[in-house]
C-alpha cells in the first residue's frame, strides 16, 4: 500500500521569503503525485500534479514541485511567499488499483506567513 | 462554471438522528468520493462510486451509507451508528478513465453534534 509523509505539521515564513514544503512517499512503482491547498473552511484546490516526464512541474499561484525518485520525494517550492499563501497544504499519491483511482493524502502542513 | 456543490455548509445532528449531506457535480465525472477530514489526520476515504448504482466502501465506511442514483449526485448519510460524526466532510469527483486525472473537491460540510 502507498503512504505519504509530510514531516512538518506547521511552518512559519516571512512574507517575501522562499518556501519549501516536504513530502515523501512510499510506493513500489512511480506513483501519480499531487499537491493541494486548502484555505480554512474550504475544499481542496489542485496546485500541481506529476505523472511522468519532466521532474520539475509548474503549478498555479507560482508554485513548483520537483520529483526525486532516488529520495522518494516530491517537495513543493515557491521563491517568494505572499501573505495570501497562508493555508494548509496536502501532498497526495494516487494509484490505479482494482479499476479505481485510490488517492492517499498526507496529514497536511499548515503554513503561516508573517509580515 | 462546472464544479461540485456541497450542502449544507454547516449541519448539526442530534443524538440518534440520521443526517444526509448533499453532493452534486456538473463536471460530467464518472467517479465520486466522500472523505472525512479531522485535524491532524488528513483525509480519509469513506465511500466511492465509479458508476451509477454502484459504490464501494472506503477505509472508514462504518456508520455511513451512500447512494448513486444519478451520475451527478452522491449523497452521504451519517447514521446514528456513527458515534463520533463531528468532522469536516469533503466530496470529490474525477474522470475514471485514465488514472492521470486529479480529483476535484467541493467546499465541504461541517457536521457537529448538538
Amino acid at each position: 500500500a502507498q503512504s505519504v509523509t509530510q514531516p512538518d505539521i506547521h511552518i512559519t515564513v516571512s512574507e517575501g521569503a522562499s518556501l519549501e514544503l516536504r513530502c515523501n512517499y512510499s510506493y513500489g512503482a512511480t506513483p501519480y503525485l499531487f499537491w493541494y491547498v486548502q484555505s480554512p473552511g474550504q475544499g481542496l484546490q489542485l496546485l500541481l500534479k506529476y505523472f511522468s516526464g519532466d521532474t520539475l512541474v509548474q503549478g498555479i499561484k507560482g508554485f513548483e514541485a520537483e520529483f526525486k525518485r532516488s529520495q522518494s520525494s516530491f517537495n513543493l517550492r515557491k521563491p517568494s511567499v505572499h501573505w495570501s499563501d497562508a493555508a494548509e497544504y496536502f501532498c497526495a499519491v494516487g494509484i490505479f488499483s482494482g479499476g479505481y483511482q485510490k488517492v492517499t493524502f498526507g496529514i497536511g502542513t499548515k503554513l503561516q506567513v508573517i509580515p | 462554471d462546472g464544479g461540485i456543490t456541497q450542502s449544507p455548509k454547516y449541519l448539526f445532528r442530534k443524538e440518534g438522528q440520521n443526517v444526509t449531506l448533499s453532493c452534486e457535480q456538473n463536471l460530467n465525472h464518472d467517479a465520486m468520493y466522500w472523505y472525512r477530514q479531522d485535524p491532524g489526520q488528513g483525509l480519509r476515504l469513506i465511500y466511492y462510486s465509479q458508476i451509477v448504482n454502484d459504490f464501494q466502501k472506503g477505509d472508514i465506511a462504518e456508520g455511513y451509507s451512500v447512494s448513486r442514483e444519478k451520475k451527478e449526485s452522491f449523497p452521504l448519510t451519517v447514521t446514528s451508528a456513527q458515534k463520533n460524526p463531528t468532522a469536516f466532510y469533503l466530496c470529490a469527483s474525477s474522470i475514471v478513465r485514465g488514472v492521470n486525472q486529479p480529483q476535484h473537491f467541493g467546499d465541504g460540510t461541517r457536521l457537529s453534534i448538538l
